[in-house]
């Protein structure tokens, strides 16, 4: 595709639910990243793969947060038994390779009531 | 660990006038730099990076940054600012040899007056 697409754009759930963020790439990139962004701040990093590889998952908060990208292209972001601090944007960039500059998408809102 | 300082939360400029947003960072090499802009509902967009070379960088929209090694500071600039530039500017660093993780930082607010 033309640029990094997320779905879906706007996520609202209640605590304790499961929650599963999506991530399409640019067509060709190899290497993929997650931040989360809390309202009034930066993008904090999350976890990066390079292929279908997890090469750094040291920003995920805790083990609630998990990530895959199976097949070196599409990725999901997995939030298990939500709470209301997990509430952020969750932006998700590609690059061509590893090292190279980030594309970022238009994140998904997530918001835990 | 690499951090990153906007000193400015928010900032107001007329159009037409000149604008530099302040980034500083603490890391103790050279480390990769990037300027971002993020518009409402957008996701960020990259204005420009320095990798090493030349220490200033043109980019996108008119807008060019300087790296300062002995000031540990990458400063954007535009020498007239438009109406569109109104937007969140994000400055971001990564490990040298590597951009694979990038810390940002809290971004500044650019406001632009008619």
């Amino acid at each position: 595709g033309a640029g990094v697409s997320q779905s879906p754009r706007y996520k609202v759930t209640k605590r304790g639910q499961d929650v599963a963020l999506r991530c399409d790439p640019i067509s060709g990139h190899v290497s993929l990243y997650w931040y989360r962004q809390a309202l009034g701040q930066g993008p904090e990093f999350l976890t990066y793969f390079n292929y279908e590889a997890q090469q750094d998952k040291s920003g995920l908060p805790n083990d609630r947060f998990s990530a895959e990208r199976p097949e070196g292209s599409i990725s999901t972001l997995t939030i298990q038994r939500t709470e209301q601090r997990d509430s952020a944007m969750y932006r998700c960039a590609s690059s061509l390779e590893l090292s190279d500059t980030q594309y970022f998408g238009p994140g998904t809102r997530l918001t835990v009531l | 660990a690499q951090s990153v300082t906007q000193p400015d939360i928010h900032i107001t400029v007329s159009e037409g006038a000149s604008l530099e947003l302040r980034c500083n960072y603490s890391y103790g090499a050279t480390p990769y730099l990037f300027w971002y802009v993020q518009s409402p509902g957008q996701g960020l967009q990259l204005l420009l990076k320095y990798f090493s070379g030349d220490t200033l960088v043109q980019g996108i929209k008119g807008f060019e940054a300087e790296f300062k090694r002995s000031q540990s500071s990458f400063n954007l600039r535009k020498p007239s600012v438009h109406w569109s530039d109104a937007a969140e500017y994000f400055c971001a660093v990564g490990l040298t040899g590597t951009a694979s993780k990038l810390t940002f930082g809290t971004g500044t607010r650019l406001q632009v007056t008619l």
